[in-house]
């Protein structure tokens, strides 16, 4: 059965800390992962990795896929309360109707305190 | 401003209601979707629609209907039948379902209780 499981469930640290979350998946027909970012409501996009080894940026936040160990990690440094949300991992596939479908973790819930 | 919009923000379903969800989008896209989100899991899919008159199940469409009339529209049918109902329900959309999903854009989201 195809899955996508993140740690840790929940992370709280102190504004400035650096953290690292976890995405390892199962699934047949992989095409790409995606980290979404959700503070209250609509989660946005943050980054997609399709290429092993190739680290994405954007400001304080990277990611990086291992498709041999079938994971990636999100990292964030100096760390802002702004910060605080759920952090998605999703992982396209190509579906049995041969169409491409997502399948989602069950998100990190990480707290910034000031 | 494009966008996706959802609408009512909460729903509150008695025993035995149906209840519809609206889905609209103004991106011009051709896919559209709906997941619902329980606490302490992922999203999981309920229905997706490639095209205008055409829908698909996800991995959990039993208890809930859709229909595709409008290219801008996608709203969704909680039956009766689905016995569990509170959650949180999001739809997004995107170009197509040929593209990178990168481009799925989600709506604020449904919050549906049952009373």
């Amino acid at each position: 059965e195809d899955k996508v499981v993140q740690s840790p469930l929940s992370l709280v640290v102190h504004e400035g800390d650096t953290v690292t979350l976890n995405c390892s998946y199962e699934v047949t027909n992989f095409r790409s992962l995606l980290w979404y970012k959700q503070e209250k409501k609509a989660p946005t996009f943050l980054f997609m990795l399709t290429s092993s080894g190739i680290e994405k940026k954007s400001g304080r936040l990277s990611s990086i896929l291992d498709k041999k160990e079938l994971s990636s990690i999100l990292n964030i440094t100096a760390t802002q309360t702004g910060d605080s949300a759920i952090y998605l991992c999703a992982v396209e596939f190509l579906n049995r109707r041969s169409n491409y479908q997502l399948i989602w973790g069950a998100g990190t819930k990480l707290i910034i305190k000031p | 401003d494009g966008g996706i919009t959802q609408s009512p923000k909460y729903l509150f379903r008695k025993e035995g209601q149906n209840v519809t969800l609206s889905c609209e989008q103004n991106l011009n896209h051709d896919a559209m979707y709906w997941y619902r989100q329980d606490p302490g899991q992922g999203l999981r899919l309920i229905y997706y629609s490639q095209i205008v008159n055409d829908f698909q199940k996800g991995d959990i469409a039993e208890g809930y209907s859709v229909s595709r009339e409008k290219k801008e529209s996608f709203p969704l049918t909680v039956t009766s039948a689905q016995k569990n109902p509170t959650a949180f329900y999001l739809c997004a959309s995107s170009p197509g379902l040929a593209g990178y999903q990168e481009t799925q854009y989600f709506g604020p989201g449904t919050r549906l209780l049952v009373l």
